[in-house]
């Protein structure tokens, strides 16, 4: 296992059109977790699941916007009806909750995506 | 709600010298984890270095240390003898009962020849 994988790694598309991204993340963590980030800025949190259970979602998140995590392995994260603010890198990040706490966050390389 | 603010947008440092990154939180929770993550460009995010909220000894890892100053809530980080493969993009970050990560703005880190 190399660590948190995600595809594609990028992704240009039309406004208007939908899209999906997969992450792959290491394969004993139980907790999974999907950021934005816009050119120049911090990533912002987007929702995170432990094993298939989607816990939280932030406001950043709106309807056109989905993930999931089926079997509490990969997860999906679909943008439907894309707009040019969504043009930003997706970034995926997985960890461990275990008995004695949370490990780090481990992140995966990022999907870029470009709304033309 | 958290915020994490790094007030430094750019710095720049001569390999072999010494560098601070500043980063100041807010937050009312006080058991909490902070965290500096590099970016090296087109490459992923990997952790520097972590500090538990209720640990008073500052964390140190190699080259890399951290002041943390709980009161003042600050949290800058060292980093001794730079690199060239310094050179990226640093992300001070909180993990709170939240459990999610909130990120600072950023710093680009410029290690020049």
């Amino acid at each position: 296992d190399t660590g948190v994988s995600q595809d594609p790694r990028h992704k240009i598309t039309k406004r208007g059109q939908n899209v999906t991204f997969r992450c792959d993340p290491i394969s004993e963590h139980n907790r999974l977790y999907w950021y934005r980030q816009t050119l120049g800025q911090g990533p912002e949190f987007l929702t995170y699941f432990q094993n298939e259970a989607q816990l939280e979602k932030s406001r950043l998140l709106s309807d056109r916007f989905s993930a999931e995590r089926p079997k509490g392995s990969f997860s999906t994260l679909e943008i439907q009806r894309t707009e040019q603010g969504d043009s930003a890198m997706y970034l995926c990040a997985s960890s461990f909750l275990g008995a004695a706490g949370d490990t780090e966050a481990f992140f995966g390389q990022g999907t870029r995506l470009t709304v033309v | 709600a958290q915020t994490v603010t790094q007030s430094q947008p750019e710095m720049s440092v001569q390999e072999a010298e010494t560098v601070t990154l500043s980063c100041t939180y807010d937050t009312s929770e006080s058991n909490y984890y902070l965290f500096w993550y590099k970016q090296p460009p087109s490459r992923q995010m990997i952790l520097v270095i972590r500090q538990e909220a209720y640990k008073q000894q500052n964390a140190t890892e190699n080259r890399f240390s951290v002041n943390f100053q709980k009161a003042a809530k600050s949290f800058s980080l060292k980093i001794s003898d730079s690199q060239l493969g310094d050179t990226a993009m640093y992300f001070c970050a909180f993990w709170g009962a939240g459990n999610m990560l909130t990120f600072g703005g950023g710093t680009r880190l410029m290690v020049k020849p």
